[in-house]
């Protein structure tokens, strides 16, 4: 079965400091992966995507995310930080069977002055 | 431009009324979602559509509705049955005859008991 852990709940950081979240998958076949973000009373936003090719990936915001396959992983990161980035942030793989999508359960980023 | 309209932004229920919640969009996609979402819980799907007058249930369809009439709209119903539905509620979309597209989503329904 499909799903998507992301392993830390919450997270605080220092701004200007770097950052990882974290997202584990599990899927037969070649996921489609994403990262989202959502302000408080939001929908979601697309940060960036992954289908094939380069196994690192830029998105917007200055994120950037990398698959490990042989981790089953696709782990967010940033290298500073900013005020504006605190959010809730969702990791989610995409099926192309019946185009279904798994989310994860967020991880809640805070930034600390 | 183009995007997804969710209204109302509030809603607020009685005991055993119904309510509905609109999802617009403009996108020309075919694909459609409804999500709940509870704190620490994720986006759990309700009921998804991949083409007018179809839909299927997702993992939590008990309790509400949906129909798809047109491409663009597609209305969930939070019925009585619904013990529980104060939550937060977002409606998606994607095209799904191109393969690997994101979902698209709008700001949601923020749906509390009176």
């Amino acid at each position: 079965a499909q799903s998507v852990t992301q392993p830390d709940i919450h997270i605080t950081v220092s701004e200007g400091a770097s950052l990882e979240l974290r997202c584990n998958y599990s899927y037969g076949a070649t996921p489609y992966l994403f990262w989202y973000v959502q302000s408080p009373g939001q929908g979601l936003q697309l940060l960036l995507k992954y289908f094939s090719g380069d196994t690192l990936v830029q998105g917007i915001k200055g994120f950037e995310a990398e698959f490990k396959r042989s981790q089953s992983s696709f782990n967010l990161r940033k290298p500073s930080v900013h005020w504006s980035d605190a959010a809730e942030y969702f990791c989610a793989v995409g099926t192309n069977t019946g185009n279904q999508f798994y989310f994860g359960t967020g991880t809640s980023l805070t930034v600390i002055p | 431009d183009g995007g997804i309209t969710q209204s109302p932004k509030y809603l607020f229920r009685k005991e055993g009324q119904n309510v509905t919640l609109s999802c617009e969009q403009n996108l020309n996609h075919d694909a459609m979602y409804w999500y709940r979402q509870d704190p620490g819980q994720g986006l759990r799907l309700i009921y998804y559509s991949q083409i007018v007058n179809d839909f299927q249930k997702g993992d939590i369809a008990e309790g509400y509705s949906v129909s798809r009439e047109k491409k663009e709209s597609f209305p969930l119903t939070v019925t009585s049955a619904q013990k529980n539905p104060t939550a937060f509620y977002l409606c998606a979309s994607t095209q799904i005859w191109q393969l690997n597209q994101p979902q698209h989503f709008g700001d949601g329904t923020r749906l509390s008991i009176l």
